[in-house]
Parts: C-alpha cells; structure tokens; sequence
C-alpha cells in the first residue's frame, strides 16, 4: 500500500519560531509537492521538487523554504513562523514516468501559530 | 490562464439525488483533467480522471462530463450516498512538459440520507 507520511497531525508555534515539517513517502517517487490548503482558497502549491536536491517555487513561496536531500524526504521550512501560515500544510508525491501524474497525499499537518 | 475555477463552493444534497460540481479553465494547453475527493482528516485522492480526447468518462456512480469547446469540465455523482460526503477538486496540467497540478479551490459536498 502505497504510502506518504508527515510527521505531525497537529503544531503549535509561537511566532518567530523556525519550524520544520517532515514529509516521507515510501513509493520510490521522483516527484514531492508542499501544498497549503486554506477553506474558499483550495490548494495552493508552495514548492515542489523532482530530484533529490532540485526545488521549483510554486505559487506562494514567500516564507517558506524547502529541502530534499534523500529521494523519500521533503522538508518544509518556516524561517519565521508568523500567524498568517496558519493553515493546513499537505505533502504530496508522484511519479515522473509518461502519464503517470497521481498525486498521492498525505494526511496533513494542521499548523498554528500564535 | 493558470487558474480552474470550480462551483460551487459547497452542495447540500438529499440522498439519491445527482451531485453536480463544475470547473472551468482558460489555458489550451492543459490536457489532463483529475478530480480529487478529501474526507475529514485526510489528505485528497485521485477519484477519476480525464484527457480531452474524450467527452466522457464514467467510473461506477461517478461520472467526468468534458466540454473542450467550452473549456469546462464536471463531475456528476448518481445516487449520492451520505458515504460520498466530502470536498472534491478538480485539477488541470499540461501533462507533456510538467507534473504540476493546478488545483480548483474546492466544493464541500453533503449529502442527507
């Protein structure tokens, strides 16, 4: 079964924090996505990587940063956490083979700063 | 020309009834056409998808309706279940040369038995 966790369900942070969310998928996938999902906003890309070590901005990336040093692991980053990330944060990957574009999430990560 | 509109944002349907969520998009190139569907507490899943080459496509009770004349696309539920209750998005790509989503920003569907 195919498989991406994250590696909590629920933070809590206090702004000026640096906080670091894990991603972890199992699937041998080229692909990662950081999504933030917002209620009336749907699901915004932040950054996305496909190779180890390679990151493409995607369309939100201010305050953020991300890292890919293991093909199975992509870490998000709030330099700075402030009260406007507040928000869910999804993980993603998929494969970069000829029509294989599924997106496989994971659970989520509900983050509040405060 | 990057954006899927979707409505709308959220559906109340009686149980039996047909569920019917819309997505719009401005950019030709886009040629591959996902519906996700996100219960509580989870992440989104693939549900169905479609390519322009094609009008239809129907996986049991669900079914992609796709207009490329029109840039629309939708997807219809038949006998909606209180089981069928959760957000779906519809999403569009430019499968050749990336394998970005772009995401429409949702529809929150109940169905009442």
């Amino acid at each position: 079964d195919v498989k991406v966790t994250q590696s909590s369900r629920y933070l809590v942070k206090r702004t000026g924090e640096k906080v670091f969310l894990e991603c972890v998928q199992d699937m041998d996938h080229e692909n990662m996505f950081w999504y933030r999902q917002d209620p009336g906003l749907g699901l915004r890309l932040i950054y996305f990587s496909y190779d180890v070590k390679m990151k493409e901005k995607g369309d939100i990336p201010e305050g953020y940063s991300v890292s890919r040093e293991k093909k199975e692991r992509f870490s998000l980053i709030l330099e700075s956490a402030s009260t406007n990330q507040t928000s869910m944060y999804l993980c993603a990957s998929s494969s970069s083979g000829t029509g294989q574009h599924e997106q496989y999430f994971g659970p989520g990560t509900r983050l509040t700063v405060t | 020309q990057q954006q899927v509109k979707q409505s709308p944002q959220s559906l109340i349907v009686q149980k039996g009834g047909i569920s019917i969520i819309n997505c719009a998009y401005e950019n030709t190139a886009f040629d591959y056409f996902p519906w996700y569907q996100q219960f509580p507490g989870k992440g989104p899943a693939l549900l169905i998808a479609i390519r322009p080459d094609v009008s239809e496509k129907k996986e049991g009770r669900f079914t992609i309706s796709f207009n490329k004349s029109a840039k629309q696309f939708s997807l219809h539920i038949m006998d909606s279940q209180p089981g069928d209750s959760a957000t779906y998005f519809c999403a569009a790509n430019r499968s050749y040369n990336t394998d970005k989503l772009i995401f429409g920003t949702g529809t929150r569907l109940q169905v009442f038995p």
